[in-house]
């Protein structure tokens, strides 16, 4: 099985700021990863999947990069309603793997 | 647009058995994979099940396989989720999901499954 680290656990930030959030694999994945966004109460939401197309809707604030083992999602300036948790998750092997979330929060 | 709502989650005691279904809506379902994701109460996601847009290929986490079974039917455009012998670690959020390439998207809003004498 390939495990997610994410970090940080939790990032605090203010409206405005960047944010810059890692996914760590155990082993290459190459580029199938994907960014998922969770608000309290409502169902995740796919933002970025190949590691960097963004998912349909989704606003160009979110970016993502990365490949092999170690990727990144980039918030280029929050905004309220992106205070959230973040989740990476894999496809390149079974079982699919999530991360643990990084939760971004206001400072 | 694209709907997916879940029910059949409740209470259920350790050992017990539950259905969850999945109503879907505004996509041709018989031709799309579906997914169970769980999220237990406080915690990260987990990957419970895949089917294939046929029903004919299967695919479970280690920590359901032999008591959790994915189904579908596609006349009646619903997706399904038999769960056998819950244990208290089962007790989670349960969602399905739309596939995309082994991608979530979109996801039902989730029904509640709580396991506890």
């Amino acid at each position: 099985e390939i495990v997610l680290t994410q970090s940080p656990a939790t990032l605090s930030l203010s409206l405005g700021e960047g944010a810059t959030l890692s996914c760590r694999t155990s082993q290459s994945v190459s580029s199938y990863l994907a960014w998922y966004q969770q608000k309290p109460g409502q169902a995740p939401r796919l933002l970025i999947y190949d590691a960097s197309n963004r998912a349909t809707g989704i606003p160009a604030r979110f970016s993502g990069s990365g490949s092999g083992t170690d990727f990144t999602l980039t918030i280029s300036s929050l905004e309220p309603e992106d205070f959230a948790v973040y989740y990476c998750q894999q496809r390149s092997n079974w079982p699919l793997t999530f991360g643990g979330g990084t939760k971004v929060e206001i400072k | 647009q694209v709907q997916l709502v879940e029910s059949g989650g409740g209470v259920v005691q350790p050992g017990g058995s539950l259905r969850l279904s999945c109503a879907a809506s505004g996509f041709t379902f018989s031709n799309s994979a579906m997914n169970w994701v769980r999220q237990a109460p406080g915690k990260g996601l987990e990957w419970v099940a895949f089917i294939r847009y046929d029903g004919d290929k299967t695919y479970y986490a280690d920590s359901v396989k032999g008591r959790f079974t994915i189904s579908r039917d596609n006349p009646k455009n619903t997706l399904y989720l038999q769960l056998n012998g819950l244990r208290p670690e089962d007790t989670a959020v349960y969602y399905c999901a739309k596939d995309k390439f082994n991608w979530f998207d979109p996801w039902g809003q989730g029904t509640l499954v709580t396991v506890s004498s």
